[in-house]
């Protein structure tokens, strides 16, 4: 059970505009910057998001991060078949000691 | 960069140990803190805990009695040890600079 919640999957067609949700609490999400991340398979997460709504270099600009309260989305523009992938939120949870807690994931389908 | 090395198959009840060797920058001036991560096949993503080049620790709190990361400056690497492994311990362990940079990851498998 994942401390902050994702939906396990989305789906979209090529050019359509996809969005996913990460919940959390006011210990983790509420009080810390959101951090979302894209899996394809067989390697390593990337950072595509930092701070809520950053964009590291070479990230384009189709993909874009919010976040309000206790909830966070990322958002994907011109869907494209290569956004197929895992896409990870994460931030930190002072609940306890200070610790950096991912969602369960969500598996994007393009159609 | 990040490269993580270490065996890939250890025994049930012995301890897990890994290295991460850190290229392109100083461990100790980056002012980043160095994460371990892992990942079961099919599953999601799991923080294991961190460490500054400063020698202080977070680890998450389910595995916090088996774990240990330590850091060696001098060789501009950090390590993970966790002990007493068993089958769910078989895992794809990622090391991470900070939130932004991932080793492309190790397969370990705990088998007998």
């Amino acid at each position: 059970q994942s401390v902050l919640t994702q939906p396990p999957s989305a789906s979209g067609t090529p050019g359509q505009r996809v969005t996913i949700s990460c919940s959390g609490s006011d210990s983790n999400i509420g009080s810390n910057y959101v951090y979302w991340y894209q899996q394809l398979p067989g390697t390593a997460p990337k950072l595509l998001i930092y701070r809520n709504d950053g964009r590291p270099s070479g990230v384009p600009d189709r993909f874009s991060g919010s976040k309000s309260g206790t909830s966070a989305s990322l958002a994907i523009s011109g869907l494209r078949s290569e956004d197929e992938a895992d896409y990870y939120c994460a931030t930190w949870d002072d609940s306890l000691s200070v610790q950096w807690v991912f969602g369960g994931g969500t598996k994007l389908t393009v159609l | 960069q990040l490269q993580e090395s270490g065996p890939g198959l250890v025994k049930p009840s012995q301890t897990l140990s890994l290295n991460c060797t850190v290229s392109g920058g100083s461990i100790g001036s980056s002012g980043a803190h160095w994460n371990w991560i892992r990942q079961p096949a099919g599953k999601g993503l799991e923080w294991i805990g961190l460490i500054y080049a400063s020698g202080s620790t977070n680890y998450n709190s389910s595995l916090k009695s088996r774990v240990t990361i330590s850091v060696d400056t001098s060789k501009n690497q950090f390590s993970l040890k966790l002990t007493s492994v068993t089958a769910a311990d078989t895992a794809v362990y990622y090391c991470a600079r900070s939130q932004d940079v991932w080793g492309p990851g190790t397969t370990v498998i705990v088998s007998s």
